[in-house]
């Protein structure tokens, strides 16, 4: 049983680039979450998404961040015109449910924007 | 504007209890106390979640107190493994939508 499963690990991206992480949440599983951490800080929340529509996206900037999650293939968060400040590890999760089941947490994706 | 409040850090001897703290005073309604932790820099990894009882599976037991406005999760006995950042979260409602906000957590080090 596969679990949550996130590519590319590590993205280099010069600055002004475009960045697109994916996640393919766990077999059975329509929710994803994303959240991004900050070196020696928790888990900030961006978006939940469940299959073509986004539920919250309270925790994504205004600009340059967009996420999806299409009916077909992985769920993508896409960062466009990267700065410095975007270097993170951003995490995708999925649930079989909404908020009242627990979500699993994929190994991440480390960005760095130099 | 987490709606947990954890010890920053503890330290625990390998094959004792760990005893991991969080108050959640402000927790309402059937909202569920969950606990993960982050090994180094990997995903974070489900541990266990309870709502009024106290709950037990094979990674450990959270204890909630009757009031809910505090819980402990218990490892009953530390390896070296267990070193990690324990998170415990309430799912609040926020915006008309609900949500989870991780703290900064406690740092767990299990010594030798």
């Amino acid at each position: 049983n596969a679990g949550v499963m996130q590519n590319p690990r590590h993205l280099v991206r010069r600055r002004g680039q475009e960045a697109r992480l994916r996640c393919s949440p766990m077999k059975g599983h329509s929710h994803v979450y994303w959240y991004r951490q900050l070196p020696e800080e928790g888990l900030k929340f961006m978006v939940y998404l469940q299959k073509e529509n986004i539920i919250d996206e309270s925790g994504m900037p205004k600009e340059r961040f967009s996420a999806e999650f299409p009916k077909e293939g992985p769920s993508i968060l896409r960062i466009q015109q990267v700065v410095r400040g975007d270097s993170a590890a951003y995490f995708c999760a999925s649930s079989r449910g909404g908020l009242d089941y627990e979500q699993y947490f994929g190994p991440g994706t480390r960005l760095t924007v130099t | 504007d987490a709606k947990t409040t954890q010890p920053p850090s503890m330290d625990c001897a390998e094959g004792r209890a760990a005893n991991l703290p969080c108050n959640h005073s402000t927790i309402s309604g059937n909202e569920y106390v969950y606990w993960y932790r982050q090994i180094h820099s990997q995903g974070p990894q489900y541990i266990i979640h309870g709502l009024k009882n106290n709950e037990t599976n094979e990674m450990a037991s959270l204890i909630i107190t009757e009031d809910r406005k505090s819980s402990t999760l218990i490892l009953p006995h530390a390896t070296l493994r267990d070193t990690a950042v324990y998170y415990c979260i309430v799912r609040y409602l926020t915006s008309g939508t609900y949500k989870y906000i991780f703290g900064t957590g406690t740092r767990l080090k299990v010594l030798a």
